[in-house]
């Protein structure tokens, strides 16, 4: 079946300094790719997607690249800030299904 | 104007008793979905429903019951509340295929 794997968390880091938070999925179709986040006390929000292999999509000075080739869709920052703190979900939705699949969530602190 | 609301934000309850969670959405989307959320911040589906008819319905104890009066509204019934079910419960939305989803504030439910 369909699945999502990313990396444990909980990841803390100082502010400015450059972030990566791997993502790794598996499907039997073409999924789309998403990245989520989740701020203390709030619902996920939609960061960023992408549709098909090598699209990037960016928001927020966040970038993650579609790899068909390796199955990724890693989650980049050049400069985090302090405001980035809160909990990363990476997920997948094939052709045809209603199910989003998420990974288990990455916590992120950011230290000022 | 908060597109997908839910009620009530908190829920505190006793072991063995009946409660009920509401979904309205004002977005129009044809799917919507119940997500429970552990503590350790894994999000697991629970059901989906489009326009008013169960497509997904995961392994979820029967005491949990989805009921969908109209294309807005998704509500959840639980009866004889379980420790186990103390989480946080998220409804969520999806327009077409593909799209991203749209979350609710969350209602976190704690059984004592």
């Amino acid at each position: 079946g369909n699945s999502v794997t990313q990396m444990e968390g909980p990841v803390t880091l100082s502010e400015e300094a450059f972030l990566t938070i791997n993502c790794t999925y598996t499907a039997t179709g073409y999924p789309s790719l998403f990245w989520y986040v989740q701020y203390p006390g709030e619902g996920l929000q939609l960061l960023l997607k992408a549709t098909k292999a090598d699209d990037k999509g960016s928001n927020k000075g966040f970038e993650a690249t579609y790899r068909k080739e390796t199955t990724s869709f890693h989650l980049e920052k050049g400069s985090v800030q302090v405001s980035d703190s809160a909990v990363y979900f990476c997920a997948l939705s094939d052709v045809g299904d209603d199910k989003i699949i998420f990974g288990k969530g990455t916590r992120l602190h950011i230290l000022p | 104007d908060t597109a997908v609301s839910q009620t009530p934000k908190y829920l505190v309850t006793q072991m063995g008793n009946d409660k009920s969670i509401k979904c309205e959405q004002n977005l129009g989307h044809d799917t919507m979905y119940w997500y429970k959320q552990d503590s350790k911040k894994f999000l697991k589906i629970m059901f989906s429903y489009n326009n008013k008819e169960l497509i997904i319905n995961e392994t979820v104890p029967n005491r949990f019951s989805p009921k969908s009066p109209d294309k807005a509204h998704l509500n959840l019934h639980i009866n004889s509340l379980e420790l186990g079910d103390s989480a946080v419960y998220f409804c969520a939305t999806r327009g077409a295929d593909y799209s991203p989803l749209h979350f609710g504030n969350g209602t976190r439910l704690t059984v004592t």
